[in-house]
């Protein structure tokens, strides 16, 4: 069965360091990945998506990026974190350009930029 | 782009009683629709969804959605709450004219009170 990794569970990070957010799928291939932001307890900001190694698109302009080193390996990073970065991220997956089918959710990181 | 609505920020049921959480599509073609639950500080979990076919589609936990073409609805239901049934509520819609991403509604508190 296919599950999905995601850490850490919290990180707390002063203003202006780096960051680095880690996910990774087990049990497919070629997923669509994805991040999320959810700011407040509230509605999910898509960040980024990838449909393969290499292959990023940015929803919105922000002070983060994303990688996909490998097929089933998505990171969310920052170079100088902003207070504003702060929230709940959530990685998913789901099957590559399947339209019926669900997307997974890791249990997501709480960052707090302090 | 196709999108959702959830027109209540949150909903409040007594133990026992039905629970509703409506939700409203915009779509051009045919929808393909989803509900996830989130509790406090966790990932996603998902309900249920509506492909194609019967209009009353039965998920996990009790809970069914009735697809409703002429209404452009998509609402969540449970015939008898339960306290545990609080949690933040996700209508999403497979958005096909933007790469088949998911696209989530803003939310919908729910509290069942004992």
């Amino acid at each position: 069965s296919q599950t999905i990794h995601q850490w850490p569970a919290t990180l707390v990070q002063p203003v202006g360091s780096p960051l680095s957010l880690e996910c990774t799928v087990e049990g497919t291939s070629n997923p669509n990945l994805y991040w999320y932001r959810q700011a407040a307890g509230r509605g999910l900001q898509l960040l980024f998506y990838s449909v393969g190694i290499g292959q990023i698109s940015s929803e919105v302009p922000q002070n983060l990026s994303a990688s996909r080193p490998q097929d089933r390996q998505f990171i969310l990073s920052s170079k100088k974190l902003l207070l504003s970065d702060s929230g709940f991220y959530l990685c998913a997956w789901s099957v590559l350009r399947q339209v019926e089918t669900e997307a997974f959710f890791g249990q997501g990181t709480r960052l707090t930029v302090v | 782009a196709q999108s959702v609505a959830q027109p209540e920020d949150q909903v409040n049921v007594a133990e026992g009683n039905p629970l509703t959480v409506k939700c409203t599509y915009s779509v051009s073609g045919n929808p393909y629709l989803f509900w996830y639950v989130q509790y406090p500080n966790r990932g996603l979990q998902f309900l249920l969804k509506y492909i194609t076919g019967d209009n009353l589609v039965k998920g996990s936990y009790g809970f069914e959605a009735e697809f409703n073409k002429s209404q452009t609805s998509f609402h969540l239901k449970k015939p008898s709450a339960l306290v545990s049934d609080s949690a933040l509520y996700f209508c999403a819609v497979r958005d096909m004219s933007n790469d088949y991403k998911l696209s989530f509604g803003a939310g919908t508190t729910v509290t069942v009170r004992a």
